[in-house]
């Protein structure tokens, strides 16, 4: 069955310090999304990402962070100077279809991101 | 604007008898919802899903839901618990006229005693 998958599953970075968080989608998935959860909190949608471009972000996706599609398989999401607030557990997703009837997303393992 | 509210946040019940984690929605347009389940250190994983079918939904593991429009409720249930049923669930609703973004509930704990 095909799956989402995010690297690392687990990284420990330094307050100031850029991190990247990545996630491969499942091929055919149109639409892509990061999520984070901290830790004790409920899953708070970050990002969402269609057609190589930001189709819609929360107000927690400020200009410290980014996300990118460099190369058709890859969805990065970049922190550019990290904050202890930062650490959360993020989750990337992904999903065919949008709109009426939409599909289910598919979520990632996550990446449990610590700042120190 | 959309939102979900997951009544309980944590549910405890013993082994073989029934679950329900209550889930409350708000949509002004037709919505889909879905239920996913986290296990401790785990992804999310959908336990089952509503997209304008039928209103009765039967998922993985024995879980089912039921969409009441009327009662803008979406509540999860299990005839019988298993100890590996124990596990962070969340409601989940998304919409076309609101973007196509998930918008979670603040999740349920379920605890299942032997």
């Amino acid at each position: 069955e095909p799956e989402v998958t995010q690297t690392p599953s687990h990284q420990v970075t330094q307050m100031g310090q850029e991190v990247i968080l990545r996630c491969v989608p499942i091929s055919n998935h149109l639409y892509f999304y990061w999520y984070r959860q901290i830790l004790g909190q409920k899953v708070e949608f970050l990002v969402s990402f269609y057609n190589n471009e930001i189709s819609e972000k929360s107000e927690i996706f400020d200009d410290q962070f980014s996300v990118e599609r460099p190369d058709g398989s890859n969805f990065t999401l970049k922190i550019r100077s990290t904050k202890l607030e930062d650490s959360a557990m993020y989750f990337c997703a992904s999903r065919l279809y949008e709109g009426i009837g939409s599909t289910e997303a598919f979520f990632g393992q996550g990446t449990r991101l610590t700042v120190v | 604007a959309q939102s979900v509210t997951q009544l309980d946040s944590h549910v405890s019940v013993s082994e073989g008898t029934p679950v329900l984690l209550r889930c409350n929605y708000s949509s002004s347009y037709s919505p889909s919802l879905f239920w996913y389940v986290q296990h401790p250190n785990k992804g999310l994983q959908l336990l089952l899903k509503y997209t304008s079918a039928a209103t009765l939904v039967k998922g993985i593991n024995g879980f089912e839901a039921e969409f009441k429009k009327s009662e803008t409720s979406f509540h999860l249930t299990k005839p019988s618990a298993h100890m590996s049923d124990a596990a962070e669930y969340f409601c989940v609703v998304t919409g076309y006229n609101q973007g196509g973004k998930l918008i979670f509930g603040q999740g349920t704990e379920l605890s299942v005693k032997p």
